[in-house]
């Protein structure tokens, strides 16, 4: 069965270090998007991506980086992590028909904490 | 501006009546509806979704949503809660970015649906 995953699902890390989360998906799906889950803001656009080669800003992405050199995988990167990105990341992907006419699917999900 | 409200942080029912978890939104253009159920230390899943036709969508695990244009909104509602039911639930709509252009997802805040045995 086609599904989409994340890992790690866990990280610990320290200020100021890289951490690249990973997300890969086998729907063969054109569009993938990077979320964070915070308590009172539900979930919040950091990149997305139409296609290989193709990345967008979303709403929250200072400090976060894409790239997007195949269709199976787009991994988040912090450059250089700070204690406000602690946070539940999410990955998810879509159909490449008219994007924001199709649902999501999403990953499980990587608990981040920053120290 | 673009933006999906879900005026309700918990919602708690009795099991076997009905559920209603509220959804307005705020979108220029014909509005792309959706609702999305989280159970404990998982994903988002998809329930169902509005895009245009008969006002009244049915969904995954007998979930239904009532489209309503002059409200602008999309109230998730099923006529029977089950215990199992209890999660977090988030309605989300289409928007568009501001600044490429291209479409994106905007979630609301989520509810949190608890149902009492």
């Amino acid at each position: 069965d086609a599904e989409i995953t994340q890992s790690p699902r866990h990280k610990i890390t320290e200020t100021g270090r890289q951490v690249t989360l990973a997300c890969h998906q086998t729907w063969n799906h054109n569009n993938m998007f990077w979320y964070r889950q915070d308590l009172g803001h539900g979930l919040r656009l950091i990149h997305y991506s139409y296609g290989v080669q193709d990345t967008n800003k979303g709403e929250v992405s200072d400090g976060y980086s894409v790239s997007r050199s195949n269709t199976e995988d787009l991994p988040l990167t912090l450059e250089s992590a700070a204690s406000s990105q602690t946070s539940v990341y999410f990955c998810a992907s879509s159909e490449l028909l008219a994007p924001g006419y199709n649902e999501q699917f999403f990953g499980p999900g990587t608990r981040l904490t920053v120290l | 501006a673009q933006s999906v409200a879900q005026p309700e942080d918990q919602v708690n029912v009795a099991e076997g009546n009905p559920l209603t978890v509220k959804c307005t939104y705020s979108v220029s253009g014909n509005p792309y509806l959706f609702w999305y159920v989280q159970y404990p230390n998982r994903g988002l899943q998809f329930l169902l979704k509005y895009i245009t036709g008969d006002n009244l969508v049915k969904g995954s695990y007998g979930f239904e949503a009532e489209f309503n244009k002059s409200q602008t909104s999309f109230h998730l509602k099923k006529p029977s809660a089950l215990v199992s039911d209890s999660a977090l639930y988030f309605c989300a709509v289409r928007g568009t970015s501001t600044t490429s252009g291209t479409y994106k997802y905007i979630f609301g805040t989520g509810t949190r649906l608890k149902v009492l045995a």
